[in-house]
This record gives structure tokens, C-alpha cells and sequence, in this order.
């Protein structure tokens, strides 16, 4: 039932720039969308998030598409730290209070050295 | 420091056992959320809450309960466990501006 849609799986090389694509046709004007990462056996890390303006943090550069259809998180210079899953995730608001969060498989990001 | 606690972190138990879940933040936040990792399935909602006392349905919530006793805890029951469960489970919390939180996740195997 996600909302959003990311290739399974990317490889890279360390020291690379690495472009990780989002779609999201369907989202709505108050839907922000969140970007997390992801290693083996533990919890999602917060990478990102932004709603209409590309945004920047010491991790990555959220670009996000003027009909916000789409999104791309920026890597610049992967290390081999950097390999992990990332989730793309639309917060969506189920009705009143209430915001979901519904995750898709995320983007597997492999990097080699 | 902002966290959200797990426990337990491992859990066995067989088919039919009775199992709870608990997720404590100390964040002040006032959503709180179970999901459940398998293989090709990414993260799937089971349950969620705004506040001590409510309780909203998610995408998966057959065959689980969870009930919000404060602010701070929750807790995902499992009262026939089936094998069919044995999953990663991640609790997180939020509030409406800040980006969620997520735990480290409990382990639970179902034989």
C-alpha cells in the first residue's frame, strides 16, 4: 500500500556520488516527504526530510521535483558506511491527528571500494 | 538524549504463547508506532497512537493488540502467537514536527 516507489537496488563506488530516485505521483500538498536508512538488525536512521524546497544536512541533499512528484536523495562521496537501505516515505495524514507513516521495500545501496 | 527503548530485544516462544511487546520513549512525542520487518516486505504498520489511551489500526494488524498506557508507553500483544509472526518488530515515536524515532527492534521467533 505504499505510496511511493524506489528502484530495489543500486550499486556504487566509494568516493562516488550516488542519486537514489523516488516517485511519489500520488502525493498530497501537506505530505512531507522523509527519507531513512536503513543497516541490518537495527532501526531506520533519519537521513532527510523536506516538503517543497531542496534541502541540505552534513548527510545528503534532498532534491525534490517542482510538482513534487518525484524526489532524489544526493549522496556525495559514498563510503562503504554509507551502504544500507533507504526508505523514501511519504507522511501521510490518515484523517484528524493522526499521521501514518507507510514505508515501501526501500532501495538496497551496495558500495564497493 | 531522545530514545526510544525495545525490550525485549530477543524473544522465543511456541505457537499459541502469549507474548507482549513494549516500546518506552522518552521524548515527549505524542505518536507512537509498531511495525514489522520480513524478507520482501519492507516496514509494515501494525499499529499506531496518538497520545495515552488511543489506539489506531495499521496495514497488518490481524492477530495483534496494543494498547497505550501513558504518553511514554506502548505495548504489542500477542495472545495466540503463530509462526506466521516471527518477524523483526520496530516501535518508533513522533511528534508533528519533528522526524520520527525508531527503536532497535525486538527479535521474535514463534517455533
Amino acid at each position: 500500500d505504499a505510496k511511493t516507489t524506489q528502484p530495489d537496488s543500486m550499486e556504487s563506488t566509494e568516493g562516488e556520488t550516488v542519486h537514489l530516485p523516488c516517485s511519489h505521483a500520488t502525493i498530497s500538498g501537506n505530505e512531507y516527504i522523509y527519507w531513512y536508512r536503513q543497516v541490518p538488525l537495527q532501526g531506520p536512521e533519519y537521513v532527510t526530510h523536506g516538503l517543497q524546497q531542496n534541502t541540505t544536512n552534513s548527510m545528503a541533499f534532498l532534491a525534490i521535483a517542482s510538482d513534487r512528484k518525484s524526489s532524489t536523495l544526493i549522496l556525495p562521496h559514498v563510503s562503504l558506511r554509507d551502504a544500507a537501505v533507504y526508505h523514501c516515505i511519504l507522511r501521510v495524514n490518515s484523517g484528524g491527528s493522526n499521521y501514518k507513516l507507510t514505508f515501501g521495500k526501500g532501495t538496497l545501496l551496495t558500495v564497493t571500494p | 538524549e531522545a530514545a526510544v527503548t525495545q525490550s525485549p530485544r530477543n524473544k522465543v516462544t511456541v505457537t499459541g504463547g502469549n507474548v507482549t511487546l513494549s516500546c518506552r520513549q522518552t521524548n515527549s512525542h505524542n505518536y507512537m508506532y509498531w511495525y514489522r520487518q520480513d524478507t520482501g516486505h519492507g516496514l509494515r504498520l501494525i499499529h499506531y497512537s496518538y497520545g495515552a489511551g488511543n489506539l489506531q489500526i495499521g496495514d497488518v494488524p490481524d492477530g495483534y493488540k496494543a494498547t497505550r498506557t501513558t504518553q511514554e508507553d506502548f505495548f504489542l500483544l500477542l495472545e495466540l502467537a503463530s509462526p506466521s509472526q516471527t518477524s523483526l518488530y520496530f516501535c518508533a515515536s513522533s511528534d508533528e514536527v519533528q522526524a520520527p524515532l525508531f527503536g532497535e527492534g525486538t527479535r521474535l521467533s514463534v517455533l
